[in-house]
């Protein structure tokens, strides 16, 4: 069955990064990308971007493109988000996601939390 | 930018009840139109796809329809396990969009 598996919570300072890992299994991991989501607490979904796990290639959203990386590895089918310069807006649940065109399974959420 | 603008925001209704949601976009996206249901505390589970085609696994009361702009995603006979936020997303174009949410309460 298709699972996403993400990396553990995550507390950092203001001005720190994060890098959030994301192992998918049950499927061939180069046939869909990822896309990377996020939820303030309280709020609604913030798409932050995608990478084509196939070529690399990759589409972020505007107001995040300055400080966000997307990569993959194929050769342990783990997608990765890095988060530079962490503000305390950025503390949310942050989700990966299996898409072809439409996002279908995700992953369970990982906390990062931003505070001094 | 797509702007997807969900309505209503909160819904309170009784089990047995027909739930009806709307999303419209703010230009033409076409079928590329898909919602999620989110429970507290986990991740979005996707129930629709394509503005009208259920993904697999997901019980037939929910249903879909609509294309260009407006959209629906219907529940027919509420029941207690339903309680939940609802959300629409585009994949038309980039960058990807998602509504604001429905959240539905049983009263």
């Amino acid at each position: 069955q298709v699972q996403l598996v993400q990396s553990g919570a995550e507390v950092k300072k203001p001005g720190a990064s994060v890098k959030v890992s994301c192992k998918a299994s049950g499927y061939t991991f180069t046939t869909y990308g990822i896309s990377w989501v996020r939820q303030a607490p309280g709020q609604g979904l913030e798409w932050m971007g995608w990478i084509n796990t196939y070529d690399g290639n990759t589409n972020y959203a505007q107001k995040l493109q300055a400080r966000v990386t997307l990569t993959s590895d194929t050769s342990t089918t783990t997608a990765y988000m890095e988060l530079r310069s962490l503000r305390s807006d950025d503390t949310a649940v942050y989700y990966c996601a299996r898409r072809s065109s439409e996002v279908d399974y995700w992953g369970q959420g990982t906390l990062v939390t931003v505070s001094s | 930018e797509i702007v997807l603008t969900q309505s209503p925001d909160f819904q309170s209704v009784t089990p047995k009840v027909r739930v009806t949601i709307t999303c419209r976009a703010s230009q033409s996206i076409g079928s590329s139109l898909h919602w999620y249901q989110q429970k507290p505390d986990q991740s979005p589970k996707l129930l629709i796809k394509y503005a009208s085609q259920s993904f697999s696994g997901v019980p037939s009361r929910f249903s879909g329809s609509g294309s260009g702009t407006d959209f629906t995603l219907t529940i027919n006979s509420l029941e207690a396990e339903d309680a939940a936020t609802y959300y629409c997303h585009q994949s038309f174009s980039y960058p990807l969009t998602f509504g604001g949410g429905t959240k539905v309460e049983i009263k």
